[in-house]
C-alpha cells in the first residue's frame, strides 16, 4: 500500500519559471513531511521539512504549501535554475517511529 | 548535518558473491536505516540497525539475504548474499540525528552495485 503518492513523474520548467511538484498522503497520524532532492550519482539530500500545525514553510527559493484537509502538500520552487535538475522525492513517516516512506519521485528538467 | 561516507562507492559483482558495504558516521547516532533505490525509482527501506538489538527487517527483505551488523554507534555494514542481476541497485544508509526534533534523515552517498 503506497503511503505517500507523488505527481508528476517528470516535469520540464523554463529558467526562471516556477515548478511544482504534488504529494497526496492517507495516514493522518502523518505529522512530518519532508522533501528530498537527488542529483544523479548523489544520495537523496534534505531539502525542506514541514509539520502540519503551519500551512507554508518558505526556504529561499523553495516553499512546502500543506493542505491538511485535502491531505497534499507541495514543493513549490520559484526562479528554477539549470542547477536545480534533479529528481525530487517527497516522504511521510513510515510504519515505524523512526521510518520514512518515499514517493516515487519527480525528475525534474530546468531548460535554460 | 551528519556527515557520512560509504565503501565502496560502486562495484561490479559475479552472481553468486556477496558484498559487504560499510556505512561511517562523523557522530554518534542511535537509528541507521538501509535503504535500496533501484535505478528510476524511489527509494525502499531494507531494514532497520539500531546498536546493541537485531536489524529489523521490512517485508520482503530477510536476514540471510541482507544481513546487517551494527557494532558500534557510528559504523554499520549491509551485506548483500549470493547475489543475482536483480540485486543490482544503489544501497544506501542514511541516519536519524538525536539532536534533532523531527525525523531528519541524512543520507550517505550511496553504494552502486551491478551484478553480471
Amino acid at each position: 500500500q503506497q503511503q505517500v503518492k507523488q505527481s508528476p513523474q517528470s516535469l520540464i520548467v523554463q529558467k526562471g519559471g516556477i515548478s511544482i511538484i504534488n504529494c497526496a498522503y492517507e495516514n493522518t497520524a502523518f505529522d512530518y513531511f519532508p522533501w528530498y532532492q537527488q542529483f544523479p550519482g548523489k544520495g537523496p539530500a534534505l531539502l525542506i521539512a514541514i509539520r502540519p500545525d503551519v500551512s507554508e514553510k518558505k526556504e529561499g527559493r523553495f516553499t512546502i504549501s500543506f493542505n491538511k484537509s485535502a491531505k497534499q502538500f507541495s514543493l513549490h520552487i520559484m526562479d528554477s535554475q539549470p542547477g536545480d535538475s534533479a529528481t525530487y522525492f517527497c516522504a511521510g513517516p513510515g510504519a515505524g517511529s523512526y521510518q520514512l516512506t518515499f514517493g516515487k519521485g519527480t525528475k525534474l528538467s530546468v531548460i535554460p | 548535518s551528519a556527515v557520512i561516507s560509504q565503501k565502496p562507492s560502486r562495484d561490479i559483482c559475479q552472481r553468486g558473491t556477496s558484498l559487504t558495504i560499510q556505512c561511517q558516521v562523523d557522530s554518534q547516532v542511535t537509528m541507521m536505516f538501509w535503504y535500496r533505490q533501484q535505478p528510476g525509482q524511489s527509494l525502499t527501506l531494507i531494514a532497520t540497525a539500531n546498536q546493541g538489538s537485531e536489524a529489523t527487517y521490512e517485508s520482503g527483505f530477510v536476514i540471510d539475504k541482507f544481513p546487517i551488523s551494527r557494532p558500534n554507534l557510528t559504523f554499520s555494514t549491509l551485506t548483500v548474499s549470493n547475489m543475482s542481476p536483480e540485486d543490482s541497485s544503489i544501497y544506501l544508509c542514511s541516519v536519524e540525528y538525536p539532536s534533532t526534533a523531527d525525523n531528519e534523515q541524512f543520507f550517505g552517498p550511496g553504494t552502486r552495485l551491478t551484478v553480471l
